[in-house]
């Protein structure tokens, strides 16, 4: 099982749609749950950390469940600024709290 | 505040040839990350390092790869003697502590002709 598993996507959304992402990890251990986006060519930059309680920012959600190792992302009334590949994050490996590992990501494409 | 920067953020080297790669950190940062990023995969950690001392290189390919961050200056991931396979995006991050968020430079994009 990888570490880190997400949608393959790609996904191809019209404006103002809602869309979903899906992540599961393997390491029962990991502590600390992100979201990150990357633009084409571009750095990873943090969307929002995920907290067991869920968290919300705007038109976006983040949902965790550390009984089934799964963490969503739903974005609401989506953007053609939204356009870009979501990366699944999470810490643990090897026991540490500072070493991310990634999910491949999925690519979202938002079409006026 | 400037960001994380690397430099250069493209590098050309035929293969046997070495490649630095330069990463300075954020403002007040100490702690530096190098993940590198294949085509078509996730990122993949590599190194973690704080001034003057590597903490984990578990990431590090055994041979060619060294990285430090010395007292003064960037952190340096040297890679000696390139093969077509190291072509890829290496990515510095720092953070102000061991817990905190990890904050990505643009990345160097790497290629070996």
């Amino acid at each position: 099982r990888k570490e880190v598993e997400q949608d393959p996507g790609p996904f191809n959304v019209p404006e103002g749609a809602t869309v979903a992402f899906n992540c599961t990890y393997s390491n029962s251990a990991s502590q600390s749950f992100f979201w990150y986006r990357q633009d084409c060519r571009k750095e990873p930059k943090l969307l929002m950390s995920v907290y067991s309680s869920g968290n919300e920012d705007g038109r976006f959600t983040a949902q965790l469940n550390r009984a089934s190792q799964y963490i969503s992302l739903l974005i609401r009334d989506s953007k053609l600024s939204d356009s870009a590949t979501y990366l699944c994050v999470v810490n643990g490996a090897g026991g540490s709290n500072y070493k991310l590992t990634f999910g491949k990501g999925t690519l979202l494409t938002v079409n006026p | 505040n400037a960001g994380v920067m690397q430099n250069p953020r493209h590098l050309v080297r035929r293969r046997g040839q070495e490649a630095r790669l330069r990463c300075s950190p954020m403002k007040g940062h100490s702690h530096v990350y190098w993940y590198r990023q294949l085509p078509e995969e996730g990122l993949k950690f590599m190194v973690y390092l704080q001034k003057e001392n590597i903490i984990d290189e578990s990431g590090m390919p055994k041979e060619r790869f060294s990285a430090e961050f010395p007292k003064e200056g960037p952190s340096i991931l040297r890679i000696q003697q390139v093969v077509r396979g190291d072509s890829a995006a290496y990515f510095c991050a720092s953070s102000i502590s061991q817990q905190e968020t990890q904050y990505f430079g643009p990345g160097t994009r790497l290629l070996v002709l």
